[in-house]
């Protein structure tokens, strides 16, 4: 069975410093992966995805994420925090046979200035 | 283009009564999703249109679950005889094609059923 895990509920990181959300996965086949991010009362904004190539994928607003197969993971990451990406962040994963995004509980990422 | 837009933002329906809830995809996307949001969870699937054919509804949580694309644009998501554990956030989401694209989300109806 297919299945997300976002190990943390919560990440608070200074402003300025680098942040990293965690997820990893479970799926048949060969991973699609995603990371959207839900600013409240707002609908879910794609940040980025991974299908096939270089394992560092690079998105929107400074974000990137790293692909790892052996560890089965898509960290999401950033180099210098700003406030302003305070918000939910979810993992999403589907496999190659199919098209149901399979998503994970969601990380509230909080910047401190 | 204008993203995905859905309506109404804000439904309350007292138990029993039916609702519809409106998805406006990007035009001109082929794949339609409808999903369910409960409070501080990630999004569960409902159903999937590809057009006009509904080519998955294995997320629909019962029978009182129903949602049409007839023209292949805009969705209704039905809800009959509506119960509190319908309550949540229904979001819609639009995509180029069927395969890897990127689902682009609507900002979601928050259904209240009192």
């Amino acid at each position: 069975a297919q299945s997300v895990a976002q190990p943390e509920d919560q990440v608070n990181v200074a402003e300025g410093n680098p942040l990293t959300v965690k997820c990893t996965y479970s799926v048949s086949g060969n991973p699609y992966l995603f990371w959207y991010v839900q600013y409240p009362n707002r609908g879910l904004q794609f940040l980025l995805k991974y299908i096939t190539g270089d394992n560092l994928v690079k998105g929107s607003y400074g974000f990137e994420a790293e692909f790892n197969k052996s560890q089965t993971s898509f960290h999401l990451k950033k180099p210098s925090a700003l406030v302003s990406d305070s918000a939910l962040y979810f993992c999403a994963v589907r496999g190659d046979s199919n098209y149901q995004l399979i998503w994970g509980a969601g990380t509230k990422l909080i910047i401190k200035p | 283009g204008a993203g995905v837009s859905q309506s109404p933002r804000y439904k309350v329906a007292k138990r029993g009564q039916d609702v519809a809830l409106r998805c406006d995809p990007i035009s001109g996307h082929v794949s339609l999703f409808w999903y369910q949001q409960a409070l501080g969870q990630g999004p569960e699937f409902l159903t999937y249109f590809q057009n006009e054919a509904q080519l998955d509804k294995s997320g629909l949580p019962s029978d009182r679950f129903f949602a049409e694309r007839p023209e292949g644009s805009v969705s209704t998501l039905k809800i009959q005889r509506t119960q509190q554990e319908d309550s949540a956030v229904y979001l819609c989401a639009s995509s180029e094609h069927s395969s890897t694209d990127t689902q682009y989300f609507g900002p979601g109806t928050r259904l209240t059923v009192l």
